[in-house]
């Protein structure tokens, strides 16, 4: 079974903190995505990868920034947490461009930003 | 018009009964459409992907109609179980990214 895995379940941090949040796939997929979902608003694709170094923006990057340095790990870096960015965040995974590129979830973090 | 639309819900319907989702694309030159089933506070896993031909998973029925570019899904014999949020899930042609409707919420009530 695929497997990826998020660095925590919940997250609380100050205004202006620098938050990591750390994604870790065991199936060796070349594609690497982060998302945010609240409610209402469904998921949106912040920032993806293809391969490691490499990076693309989402639908709203602004605010976050993305570190693909093996193959296996997608990070993703809030520089200077605000409060609108208190949300659920999934990490996903797939391989390379299909027919049918099934994403595979993380099970989620729910950063709070105080 | 949205990428991916669809009936937010909530749909309630009782045990037993038959349930039908509908969903547009707006892209008619999407190439792959899925059903991802989200529980709730859990990540979205992948039901059916959804073939032109139309395909069958036991209790479930997943249509594509490229005309009018829309999907459906069909939940036959609602469990209790079936009590989650459906996304509607689109793959735009040369994209490694999947577009997302924002759910239909289903409630099964006994």
């Amino acid at each position: 079974d695929v497997k990826v895995t998020q660095s925590s379940r919940y997250l609380v941090k100050r205004t202006g903190e620098k938050v990591f949040l750390e994604c870790v796939q065991d199936m060796d997929h070349e594609n690497m995505f982060w998302y945010r979902q609240d409610p209402g608003l469904g998921l949106r694709l912040i920032y993806f990868s293809y391969d490691v170094k490499m990076k693309e923006k989402g639908d709203i990057p602004e605010g976050y920034s993305v570190s693909r340095e093996k193959k296996e790990r997608f990070s993703l870096i809030l520089e200077s947490a605000s409060t609108n960015q208190t949300s659920m965040y999934l990490c996903a995974s797939s391989r390379l461009q299909s027919s049918y590129n099934e994403q595979f979830f993380g099970p989620g973090t729910r950063l709070t930003v105080l | 018009r949205k990428e991916v639309e669809q009936d937010p819900g909530p749909f309630n319907v009782p045990e037993g009964a038959t349930v039908a989702f509908n969903c547009t694309y707006s892209n008619s030159a999407s190439q792959s459409f899925f059903w991802y089933r989200q529980d709730c506070r859990k990540e979205p896993k992948l039901l059916m992907s959804v073939y032109s031909s139309g395909n069958e998973d036991g209790r479930f029925t997943a249509q594509l109609n490229r005309a009018s570019q829309y999907i459906s899904l069909l939940i036959r014999d609602s469990k209790l179980s079936d009590s989650a949020t459906y996304l509607c899930v689109v793959n735009p042609p040369g994209s490694y990214q999947l577009t997302f409707g924002k759910g239909t919420k289903l409630s099964v009530i006994p």
